[in-house]
């Protein structure tokens, strides 16, 4: 199974400040013949149901805010938030879905100060 | 708008049965691939089983494999997961996830989520 490695497991920011998090996979999740990376992220706000925020690494979904940023190839993958929202309180997932089993990191804790 | 709406979960007792529903609507349910993922109490996101648009490809987790079993109803617009030999360990809030492409697993759209709660 890939294993996804997310840290840090929770962090603290400021309203406006950027953030970064940072998804490791055990196995790399570019496919050779698309040149795609198969990560995704998502966002869980307290008592919600998980929201898809990028897919394919770097594409953000439709009404996703421009402050949320995928970037990363191959084994590492980094979400930054340019500028941290008060909304933005949530936990944070990534997810591969290279091969079955597909499997999520444990996630980054939000926290606002 | 996609709404996909689960039902069935509730208290029940290890090693009896349970049946997921999750009636979906706004989206042409046939054309899509459907996901079951759970997540225990406090805990993390784990994908459980998977449904291609026409049933033709089913794949499970591990820790479900020869217990659940994931089907579908495309005139009745619903997926289903039948849950067997339940155990503790399945104590899940589960959700219902619409797949974004054919052989794309990521998940754009997710239900509320249903308990299910396996205890004596």
């Amino acid at each position: 199974d890939i294993v996804m490695t997310q840290t840090p497991s929770s962090q603290a920011v400021s309203a406006g400040e950027k953030v970064t998090m940072s998804c490791k996979s055990s196995q790399s999740l570019l496919y050779s013949e698309n040149k795609k990376n198969y990560l995704a992220w998502y966002q869980q706000k307290p008592g919600q149901s998980p929201k898809l925020l990028i897919s394919w690494a770097s594409t953000r979904e439709s009404g996703v805010p421009d402050r949320f940023i995928g970037s990363g190839s191959g084994t590492d993958f980094t979400l930054t938030i340019s500028s941290v929202q008060a909304e933005d309180l949530a936990v944070y997932y990534c997810e591969q879905y290279y091969d079955t089993p597909f499997t999520f990191g444990s996630g980054t804790k939000l926290e606002i100060k | 708008e996609v709404q996909l709406v689960e039902s069935g979960g509730g208290l029940v007792q290890p090693g009896r049965s349970l049946k997921l529903s999750c009636l979906a609507s706004g989206f042409t349910f046939s054309n899509y691939g459907m996901n079951w993922i759970r997540q225990a109490p406090g805990k993390g996101l784990e994908w459980v089983a998977s449904i291609s648009s026409s049933s033709s490809y089913i794949y499970y987790a591990d820790t479900v494999k020869g217990r659940f079993t994931i089907s579908r109803d495309n005139a009745k617009n619903t997926l289903y997961l039948q849950m067997t030999s339940l155990r503790s360990e399945d104590t899940a809030l589960y959700y219902c996830a619409r797949q974004g492409g054919v052989w794309d697993y990521y998940f754009d759209y997710w239900g509320q989520g249903v308990m299910v709660t396996v205890s004596s």
